[in-house]
């Protein structure tokens, strides 16, 4: 069926190092979209990529599309305590109208 | 009004209960979900309501019912549940479901913690 990896599955980084996360579809995606759960939280929406190779900015965030639209990742630059949390993307699978969740990176940040 | 109310927060059920859950949001919203999550996992779909009828099921079991009974309500009608249904239940709205041109996003509500003993 269709999946949607993220690696690493854990990362714990010192305040104040860079974080990535990386997003791997099996098939192409019409749009991705990043959602941040804070322990004991819900999902929050981050933010959404639809075209090819896009990138966008959010603050210390980064995020990107890849150029096939099967993968993505999301960069914090200067990680703060406020960044804990598990990042997940969600994919939306061409031809589909639904989201398939990324398995997440937990992050935590050590002050 | 950004927000998906869920009710109630924590639910404990024998496996011979029937329960509800309820969620309930204001910001217009035609498509509506419910999804699971186990601890550590990611959320899984369970079902699309759009305009008020179910658009996705994903294959789940009958002892999980849904109802959306207008606009701004989704229920979720639980019976006969096993041990392993425990998860949080996640309800979330979006503007409409997702379409060829339409990429809306999806706001959660806090969820419903359950257990089932």
């Amino acid at each position: 069926g269709q999946q949607v990896m993220q690696i690493p599955q854990y990362q714990h980084v010192q305040e104040g190092e860079d974080f990535t996360t990386y997003c791997n579809s099996s098939t192409t995606l019409s749009n991705i979209q990043w959602y941040k759960q804070r322990p004991g939280g819900h999902p929050v929406f981050l933010i959404q990529l639809v075209k090819s190779g896009e990138v966008k900015k959010q603050k210390r965030l980064t995020f990107q599309f890849g150029e096939a639209k099967k993968n993505s990742s999301l960069h914090i630059t200067a990680t703060q305590t406020t960044d804990v949390g598990t990042y997940f993307c969600a994919g939306r699978p061409s031809g589909t109208y639904k989201y398939i969740f990324g398995t997440g990176t937990r992050l935590k940040v050590l002050a | 009004d950004t927000e998906v109310t869920q009710t109630p927060k924590h639910l404990v059920m024998g496996m011979t209960n029937k329960k509800s859950l309820k969620c309930e949001q204001h910001m217009g919203h035609r498509a509506m979900y419910w999804y699971k999550q186990k601890a550590k996992k990611p959320p899984e779909l369970m079902f699309v309501y759009s305009y008020e009828k179910l658009s996705i099921n994903e294959s789940v079991p009958s002892r999980f019912s849904p109802e959306c009974p207008n606009s701004s309500l989704l229920n979720l009608h639980l019976h006969a549940l096993q041990p392993e249904d425990s998860a949080l239940y996640l309800c979330a709205s979006s503007q409409t479901k997702p379409g060829p041109r339409t990429y809306n996003e999806q706001f959660f509500g806090p969820g419903t913690r359950l257990t089932v003993l």
